[in-house]
């Protein structure tokens, strides 16, 4: 069965840095990948996904996942952190009928 | 605003009770999927249905079930309440099951406090 693993529960950088949010998975099967952000009192918003088209897939607010099949990887990616940023972030893999979510990270944007 | 409309946004009751929660995909959307959101479980999903029928079973328990009807709304139906139910629970959307590649769209999400 597919899973996603998303590595650190809390990431903190500083307005300007680089953000880099971890995901590796485990799949039978070429997956279906998405990052998908979480507001406070919110519903998930898509980030991104990926479907096999490109291995590099740009994403919205500037956002970017790289898919690295020898590493099982899928990490997302943002060359300058915005204060806006600041939510918490899941990572989830569809095989099959359902969609399965990572443990998420919340990313602490600092000034 | 994804489309997706969840009601009511928050509920508070009392254990062993049954309540019911209410979901309207967005315009086009076929299939529903409900997923509880808990500080200790992380996001975990339910349930998911197609055009009516239900095609995926996840971590749901035996007090709970769902439905979708056939103008494409959705109701969880959760009874005899316990302390541990406490969560918030989404509904998302997607035109196809997500096994296809469609990404999820969500609701705010139902927010229940069992006290």
């Amino acid at each position: 069965a597919q899973s996603v693993t998303q590595l650190g529960s809390h990431v903190s950088v500083s307005e300007g840095a680089l953000v880099l949010l971890r995901c590796n998975y485990s799949s039978s099967v070429p997956p279906y990948l998405f990052w998908y952000v979480q507001y406070p009192n919110q519903g998930l918003q898509l980030l991104l996904k990926y479907t096999s088209a490109a291995t590099l897939v740009k994403g919205i607010n500037g956002f970017e996942a790289e898919f690295k099949k020898s590493e099982t990887s899928f990490h997302l990616t943002k060359p300058s952190a915005h204060m806006s940023d600041a939510a918490e972030y899941f990572c989830a893999v569809s095989e099959g009928g359902d969609m399965r979510f990572g443990a998420g990270t919340r990313l602490t944007v600092k000034p | 605003d994804s489309g997706v409309t969840q009601t009511p946004k928050h509920l508070i009751t009392a254990t062993g009770q049954r309540v019911t929660l209410r979901c309207s995909p967005r315009s086009g959307d076929l299939s529903v999927y409900w997923y509880q959101q808990s500080l200790d479980q992380g996001l975990q999903f339910l349930i998911q249905y197609y055009n009516g029928e239900e095609r995926a079973k996840g971590n749901i328990l035996e007090r709970f079930s769902a439905q979708q009807f056939p103008d494409l709304h959705s109701e969880l139906n959760l009874s005899s309440l316990e302390l541990g139910d406490s969560a918030l629970y989404f509904c998302a959307s997607s035109v196809y099951p997500t096994g296809e590649g469609s990404p999820l769209h969500f609701g705010n999400g139902t927010r229940l406090t069992v006290t």
